[in-house]
């Protein structure tokens, strides 16, 4: 039983174009949001998080969004760069954190 | 600072063999966690501690897999007998305190089970 959701295992996006992964869940417990980048051969790192009484969170190119009635979030990549290409874990936390599966995120020349 | 350190980086071995992984976290945190990735499951957690105890273990697959944590500077993830399924990614990552701080992850233990 899945509590956090990545439904595209995949997407492909071009150079300078926006990046939006998204992430259902369904535990309404969940206080706290985060987005994990993972390169291949080295572990997740944190990119960006954010509460449950936030609908937003920006931080340069990267913003994260969250509707609580939809249990979704979101998070969008602007403009992306080939560097953005790696796995994205949406993570949500109540008294521990889950991860989704991930999405693999492919930036095109 | 190293970071996580985790290791070996690549284990093979062969069904029935014990596989222990080790790792030491960043020094100061009072957090560890154990987390295994597969394609089928994504990145879960198996178990985590607090200033060295375990908390919830409720991840671990069973009990072939053990984890403990004599000191703040080092754990090990046990796994006796080893199946083919346990082939997978493991990683350890760390914390100081765990509400809405960041997890800092190793770069992971690649196991394989023959």
């Amino acid at each position: 039983d899945q509590q956090v959701k990545q439904n595209s295992p995949s997407l492909s996006v071009q150079e300078g174009r926006i990046s939006i992964l998204n992430c259902d869940y369904t535990n309404s417990m969940f206080d706290y949001f985060l987005w994990y980048k993972k390169y291949p051969a080295e572990g997740p790192t944190f990119l960006i998080s954010i509460s449950s009484i936030k609908d937003k969170n920006e931080d340069g190119r990267f913003t994260v969004f969250l509707n609580k009635s939809a249990k979704h979030l979101s998070l969008h990549i602007v403009p992306s760069q080939p560097g953005d290409s790696a796995v994205y874990f949406c993570a949500a936390r109540d008294d521990k954190i889950i991860f989704g599966k991930g999405t693999r995120l492919h930036i095109l020349p | 600072d190293a970071g996580v350190i985790q290791s070996p980086r690549h284990e093979v071995t062969e069904m029935g063999q014990e596989v222990t992984l080790r790792c030491k976290p960043i020094s100061g945190h009072d957090y560890l966690f154990w987390y295994r990735q597969t394609m089928m499951r994504g990145l879960e957690l198996l178990i985590y501690f607090n200033n060295n105890v375990p908390i919830d273990d409720s991840g671990m697959p069973e009990d072939r897999f053990s984890a403990k944590m004599p000191n703040a500077s080092f754990s090990t993830l046990k796994i006796q007998p080893s199946e083919p399924r346990d082939s997978a990614v493991y990683f350890c990552a760390s914390s100081l305190g765990l509400a809405r701080n960041e997890q800092f992850f190793g770069p992971g233990t690649r196991l394989t089970v023959l």
